[in-house]
């Protein structure tokens, strides 16, 4: 069983809508829960963290966290073409390293 | 504050021939780490440390590789004898040590073995 797994899509979405990305993850234990956004070519760069149930906004993005259902997901209000991207789900055990999924790419369609 | 750096930012290299790339992490934080990313994947961890000691090593990281971070600051990834399934973006991270030590990422060394 892989430790986080992702839906790699392609999610396409209309400009102006919501898009919504979800991951689940395997250990019961993890602590920490992060999103990254990638370009094509270009490294993971940080969106947002959560760490307690509920939601946890940030401008137009929005991570969500049950723990008791082991998912997490991001969305995202509003969506620009320059919003597509993969979108990494990551996952802290508390061992120091990340545990990334697969990515899911998303395309915002103008 | 400048981010995390990296050098080179792009390695092609013979089969066999050694390589090493250089992470400078931001500068206040003490954690470093090293990932690597193959296309259509997430990267996948290989080894951190806290200020100089290295304390994890991922299995991925055979015997042909090593890092190193001698001063606390910068560190380098070392592969040997390189192979072509060693090809692959080679990510630097740093975070301060707090509770929940996000990670940010430098733009990586992507690395051809031909």
């Amino acid at each position: 069983q892989k430790e986080v797994e992702q839906n790699s899509g392609p999610l396409s979405v209309p400009e102006g809508a919501i898009a919504s990305l979800n991951c689940t993850y395997s250990d019961r234990g993890s602590q920490s829960f992060f999103w990254y956004r990638q370009y094509s070519g270009k490294s993971p760069e940080l969106i947002m963290f959560i760490y307690s149930n509920g939601d946890k906004e940030d401008g137009r993005f929005t991570a969500q966290l049950n723990k008791a259902s082991q998912y997490v997901s991001l969305l995202i209000r509003d969506s620009q073409p320059s919003d597509s991207a993969t979108y990494l789900c990551a996952v802290n055990k508390g061992a120091n390293n990340l545990f990334f999924g697969t990515g899911t790419r998303l395309t915002v369609i103008p | 504050d400048t981010g995390v750096s990296q050098d080179p930012r792009h390695k092609i290299t013979k089969r066999g021939q050694n390589v090493t790339f250089r992470c400078d992490p931001i500068s206040e934080h003490n954690r470093l780490y090293w990932y690597r990313q193959t296309l259509g994947q997430g990267p996948e961890f290989l080894t951190y440390f806290q200020n100089e000691a290295q304390l994890e090593k991922s299995r991925l990281l055979s015997d042909r590789f090593s890092a190193e971070r001698p001063k606390g600051s910068f560190s380098t990834l070392e592969i040997q004898r390189t192979e072509q399934g060693d090809s692959a973006m080679y990510l630097c991270a740093s975070s301060e040590q707090g509770a929940y030590y996000e990670q940010y990422f430098g733009p990586g060394t992507r690395l051809t073995v031909t």
